[in-house]
């Protein structure tokens, strides 16, 4: 199975900060990467697809770099709803497996 | 605007089959373009996937579930459904159901079901 490894595991910033969020896969994985964020109680939501693409309906302060076996989601400018719990997932090989997540919290 | 809804007891004792029904609105699971996936989150974890099926009937789970989990269609109710057999307290999660397009990303996801393995 490939493995996800995120890091940090939690971080605090505060609201216009530029944060980024490191995603390392155990062996080459392309750009077969994903990126959801989660807020409590709720499903997660996709936001970038393919290591860099974002999907639709989702802020443009949101983006993804990176291929073979390390990526990162950044987010230009945090607002007050993007505290929240960010996950990658690989998407190359089965099983998916998903990082262990990254939770965001306010300064 | 595609809407998944899982469905199913909240409560299985250990040992016994854990059953769930995803049901689909807004969209067919019998379209080429996508497939229907079950993805699974302990409490305080991060999201475990289970695995998928294509509407021709081909399906796919970890195999770390030891060939417990099963997943079939039912293309006449638009639903799909998780059976997952000799439960014990370790498979205590919230369940989700989601839609796969490309084969790759899980775009649309149901609110979740929780359930909670325990006598």
């Amino acid at each position: 199975d490939v493995q996800m490894t995120q890091s940090p595991s939690s971080l605090s910033a505060s609201v216009g900060d530029r944060v980024t969020i490191t995603c390392r896969a155990s062996q080459s994985i392309y750009t077969y990467l994903n990126w959801y964020q989660q807020k409590p109680g709720k499903a997660p939501k996709l936001l970038i697809y393919a290591a860099s693409n974002l999907q639709s309906a989702v802020p443009s302060r949101f983006s993804g770099s990176g291929s073979g076996a390390d990526f990162t989601l950044t987010i230009s400018s945090l607002q007050p709803e993007d505290f929240a719990t960010y996950y990658c997932q690989q998407s190359y090989s089965t099983p998916r497996t998903f990082g262990q997540g990254t939770k965001l919290e306010i300064k | 605007q595609v809407q998944l809804q899982e469905s199913g007891p909240g409560l299985v004792k250990p040992s016994q089959t854990l059953s769930l029904t995803c049901t689909v609105s807004g969209g067919s699971i019998r379209s080429s373009d996508y497939y229907w996936s079950w993805v699974r989150q302990p409490p305080g974890k991060g999201p475990e996937w289970i695995g998928y099926i294509y509407y021709r009937g081909y399906s796919y789970s970890d195999p770390s579930l030891q060939s417990r989990a099963a997943i079939s269609l039912d293309t006449s109710k638009n639903q799909f459904s998780l059976n997952l057999t000799s439960v014990t307290a370790a498979d205590t999660a919230v369940y989700y159901c989601a839609r796969v397009a490309s084969v790759t990303k899980l775009d649309y996801w149901g609110q979740g079901a929780l359930v909670t393995v325990s006598s």
